[in-house]
């Protein structure tokens, strides 16, 4: 298996660009979500998806959209970047229930200048 | 709504020293699950342990042991004989079923040689 995967690694955005950040997993996890992580402020939910064709706002949700046509795929679009976008992005899986763990992505490292 | 927080920013401690992070949180709910994960400087995200809120058992793995009290609202986390690979940022979660998984700010914590 190889997880939860995202790509790119590494972004370099200007303002106003559109993006797709990649995240896949082959876990068959019900339940995939969005995590930005700024210094001092942890990592806080962007948008989550607890089946295909059902997503949901976390607690950062502008400027962000999200989509899950399978199990398998929750592509991250940011719309038009903003310097305040800038931050490193997870994306994370588990198994239905708030119980189980959650298995995160490598990461994707976004720069908006 | 629900809270955690990490109060240690940072720590740092000599090799084979014991070290506790501590968590607070709050929540309405009765039943609510904690996690903790790490996060080394490769950056990956790692699941340690999980918690749920009608098992006030304390947990011990290795070096490792948790401490939950639910008449204090504490999780903590304590490494024993602390080792350099233990350097990381630590992070405390909350989860009570509403799909929405809540971190703390985390604690970097260092390992001195």
């Amino acid at each position: 298996n190889a997880g939860v995967t995202q790509t790119p690694k590494f972004q370099v955005l200007k303002t106003g660009q559109s993006m797709t950040l990649q995240c896949a997993q082959d876990m068959n996890h019900e339940y995939m979500s969005w995590y930005r992580q700024d210094p001092g402020m942890g990592l806080r939910l962007i948008h989550y998806s607890v089946g295909a064709g059902i997503t949901d706002q976390g607690e950062v949700p502008n400027g962000y959209n999200v989509s899950r046509s399978t199990t398998e795929d929750f592509p991250l679009r940011l719309l038009s970047a903003a310097p305040s976008q800038t931050s490193v992005y997870f994306c994370a899986s588990r198994r239905q229930g708030s119980y189980n763990e959650q298995f995160f992505g490598p990461g994707t490292r976004l720069t908006v200048l | 709504a629900q809270k955690v927080t990490q109060a240690q920013t940072e720590i740092s401690v000599v090799e084979k020293e014991d070290v506790t992070l501590d968590c607070v949180y709050e929540t309405r709910d009765t039943t609510y699950y904690l996690f903790w994960y790490k996060q080394p400087p490769s950056g990956e995200l790692v699941f340690l342990i999980r918690r749920n809120s009608f098992d006030e058992q304390n947990e011990i793995s290795g070096r490792y042991s948790w401490n939950f009290q639910k008449s204090t609202s504490s999780f903590n986390f304590t490494i024993t004989a602390s080792q350099v690979v233990d350097s990381a940022v630590y992070f405390c979660a909350l989860n009570f079923g509403n799909e929405k998984l809540t971190f703390g700010t985390g604690t970097r914590l260092t390992i001195i040689p």
